[in-house]
C-alpha cells in the first residue's frame, strides 16, 4: 500500500531564516505531487504541483519554491521565511482519481 | 478559477443527530471528494464520486453526486463525538486541469456529547 511521509512534523523558525521541508512517497510509481498550505482560516492553498522529475508548476507567487530531485520525493524551501509563511504545510500526491494527504508540518516564523 | 461553495461554514449538534452538508460549482466536475481532517492532522479521503447521480456510503456516510454535476451532498448519519473535525469537498472540473483539484473551504462540525 502506498504512504506518505513529511519531516519534521513541527518547526519553529525565526524570520529570515531558511526553510526545507521534505516529503516523500512509497508504495508509488510517477505519482503527481502537491504541496499545500493551510492558514488558520481552515482553506487549502495549493502552492506547487509536480508531474515529474525536475518538473514543479507554481500557483501563487512568493518567497517560496519547490523541488523533486527524485521521483517520490518533493522538498518546498524557501531562502528567507517571512512572518507571513507560518501555516500548516501538506505534501498530497494522487493516481489521477483520487488525491491522499501526508500528516503535514506545522511551521511557527517567530 | 474554478470556485467551489461549500455550506454551512460550521455546525454544532447533539450526538446522534444525523448531519448534511454540500458544496456547490460554477462549473461542471467529473469527480468529487470529500475528506476529513481531525485537528493537526491531514485530511483523509472519505468518499469518492465519479459519475452523476452516484449515491456512495462509507459506514454511517453517505456521499451524492449531484445529477447536475456542479454539486455533491455529504451526510452523517447518527453523529458520534469522533466525527468532530473539519470537512472539505473537492472536485476535478471537466474543463480544468487533469493535475488539479479546487477545495471548498471546510465545515467545522462540533458534536456535543
Amino acid at each position: 500500500s502506498q504512504t506518505i511521509h513529511q519531516w519534521p512534523a513541527t518547526l519553529v523558525q525565526p524570520v529570515g531564516s531558511p526553510l526545507s521541508l521534505e516529503c516523500t512517497v512509497e508504495g508509488t510509481s510517477n505519482p503527481n505531487l502537491y504541496w499545500y498550505r493551510q492558514a488558520a482560516g481552515r482553506g487549502l492553498q495549493l502552492l506547487f504541483y509536480s508531474v515529474g522529475i525536475g518538473q514543479i508548476s507554481s500557483e501563487v507567487p512568493q518567497n517560496l519554491s519547490a523541488s523533486r530531485p527524485q521521483d517520490r520525493q518533493f522538498i518546498l524551501s524557501s531562502k528567507k521565511l517571512l512572518l507571513s509563511d507560518s501555516g500548516f504545510y501538506l505534501c498530497a500526491w494522487t493516481d489521477y482519481n483520487e488525491q491522499f494527504f501526508g500528516p503535514g508540518t506545522r511551521l511557527t516564523v517567530l | 478559477g474554478q470556485q467551489l461553495n461549500q455550506s454551512p461554514q460550521s455546525m454544532f449538534i447533539q450526538e446522534g443527530e444525523d448531519v448534511s452538508m454540500n458544496c456547490t460549482s460554477s462549473s461542471i466536475f467529473n469527480t468529487w471528494l470529500w475528506y476529513k481532517q481531525d485537528p493537526g492532522e491531514g485530511p483523509v479521503l472519505l468518499i469518492a464520486l465519479y459519475k452523476a447521480g452516484e449515491l456512495t456510503s462509507n459506514g454511517r456516510l453517505t456521499a451524492q453526486f449531484g445529477i447536475t454535476r456542479k454539486d455533491s451532498f455529504l451526510n452523517i448519519s447518527a453523529s458520534i463525538p469522533s466525527d468532530v473535525g473539519i470537512y472539505f469537498c473537492a472536485g476535478r472540473s471537466s474543463g480544468g486541469s487533469n493535475y488539479k483539484l479546487t477545495f471548498g473551504k471546510g465545515t467545522l462540525l462540533t458534536v456535543n456529547p
